[in-house]
């Protein structure tokens, strides 16, 4: 069981929006930034988000982030097949002194 | 342009040591805005971070870890180390290391392509 809890899965088709969850606690997402992270099949994970809601460059704006007390939210509109992917929570985790990860949520954009 | 590149043996036996390197271009290891830190993903599975090491060489490791795990940096060669001692069939695993911002800003903006290691006698 992962400290940051997400979906396992979620899907949309093509041009819609989707929403992926990420709920902690205040050890960790209530007390530290949150980061997102972007695993394409086959490559390395790829900051999406970081700072909660702020998007490295290149990023386009169709991904956002939010956060709300001890949960976040990463946000994906304008759907892309290019977006099919693993997508991962983290933040650190100040009772447990560790970096945290979500279990990763897996995007099908059918 | 920040580059991480990971290298060592694809194979352990168990209960031997498992040993990689990061090598880091385009930064020096020694910038005091970051942290280096190594990362692993069991096929299939999700994230699990090991630990990371400071550039004047303290480090932080993974509670889950910490018997088991070494880190070092080397600045002169600009490169990072990981040691795992004991090594099981559980740490089978595809190995980053990455860079994380420092000053508790706790995101990780550049990673290594990984490397594959198999715990298998």
């Amino acid at each position: 069981q992962s400290v940051l809890t997400q979906p396992p899965s979620v899907s949309a088709a093509p041009g819609q929006k989707v929403t992926i969850s990420c709920s902690g606690s205040s050890s960790n997402i209530g007390n530290n930034y949150l980061s997102w992270y972007q695993q394409l099949p086959g490559t390395a994970p790829k900051l999406l988000i970081y700072e909660n809601d702020k998007r490295p460059s290149g990023i386009p704006d169709r991904f956002s982030g939010s956060k709300s007390g001890t949960s976040a939210t990463l946000g994906i509109t304008g759907l892309q097949t290019g977006d099919e992917a693993d997508y991962y929570c983290a933040t650190w985790d100040n009772s447990l002194n560790t970096w945290v990860f979500g279990e990763g949520t897996t995007l099908s954009v059918l | 342009q920040v580059q991480l590149q990971e290298s060592g043996p694809g194979l352990v036996k168990p209960s031997e040591t498992l040993s990689l390197t990061c090598s880091v271009s385009g930064d020096s290891i020694k910038n005091s805005f970051y942290y280096w830190s190594w990362i692993r993903q069991p096929a299939g599975k999700g994230l699990e971070w090991i630990g990371r090491i400071f550039p004047r060489g303290n480090t932080n490791y993974n509670p889950s870890l910490k018997s088991r795990v070494t880190m070092s940096v080397d600045t002169s060669s600009n490169q990072f180390s990981l040691r795992l001692t004991s090594v099981t069939a559980a740490d089978t695993a595809l190995y980053y290391c990455a860079r994380e911002l420092g000053s508790r800003r706790y995101y990780f903006d550049s990673w290594g392509q990984g490397t594959p290691v198999t715990v298998s006698s």
